[in-house]
């Protein structure tokens, strides 16, 4: 069936560096997409959306790019933090219904 | 933010007993209540969708007479797992959207369940 996944399992950044999350996503009709960042033993915390009509959205220090054509989302984070160490998740929805969530790509910053 | 409280954090049980898992709106009227499980190192998967003041719709695959979800109110949704099994064991997610919704969930912090 339709499914939502990541190209990479772990991603290691050098504190400061910019870093690059990548979503590949099956369902052509999903309109909206959304960031979710995910700490240990807590739910998910809402980082930045994005609906169809748009292809890119800018908010603090993330950047989120959407490619209708192939299918693909990617999550860019400048600057990055010890503190944006976490598990993040792409997840999209059609018409409104309930978000499918990727498998989730696990950032580690290291100093 | 929205915000949405689950209770309780944590919940360890004996095998057979039941468990209530509270999720609730603090600062809004959710009319829909979604429910997740996830599993270590895994991602959310949707359990059921609720809405307010009718039977909650199972994703398939979930037992609805196991995991039985009440949504009584705009602000309180339940899920009760029955005669729990260690592998029930999860962190159960709910997440929460109010009138008008455009896709953006605001979601709880999650009750981690451990059955014994």
């Amino acid at each position: 069936g339709e499914s939502v996944g990541l190209h990479l399992p772990t991603l290691s950044v050098q504190e400061g560096d910019n870093s690059i999350i990548n979503c590949a996503y099956s369902n052509s009709a999903s309109d909206y997409f959304i960031w979710y960042k995910q700490e240990s033993g807590k739910g998910p915390q809402f980082i930045i959306d994005i609906r169809s009509n748009m292809d890119k959205r800018q908010g603090q220090r993330v950047t989120v790019l959407l490619n209708k054509t192939v299918k693909h989302l990617s999550l860019q984070i400048a600057a990055t933090q010890p503190g944006d160490s976490a598990v993040y998740f792409c997840a999209e929805s059609y018409a409104g219904y309930a978000l499918n969530f990727g498998k989730g790509t696990s950032l580690l910053v290291t100093p | 933010g929205a915000v949405v409280s689950q209770h309780p954090s944590r919940v360890i049980c004996k095998s057979g007993t039941s468990v209530k898992i509270e999720c609730r709106s603090l600062d809004f009227q959710a009319t829909t209540m979604f429910w997740y499980r996830q599993f270590p190192k895994q991602s959310l998967m949707l359990m059921a969708t609720s809405n307010e003041g009718s039977k909650a719709t199972y994703e398939q695959g979930v037992e609805k007479d196991k995991f039985l979800i009440n949504h009584a109110s705009l602000t309180l949704s339940t899920l009760t797992v029955t005669s729990a099994h260690p592998e029930d064991s999860s962190f159960y997610i709910c997440s929460a959207s109010g009138t008008g919704y455009t896709g953006e969930l605001f979601f709880g912090e999650g009750s981690r369940l451990t059955v014994l």
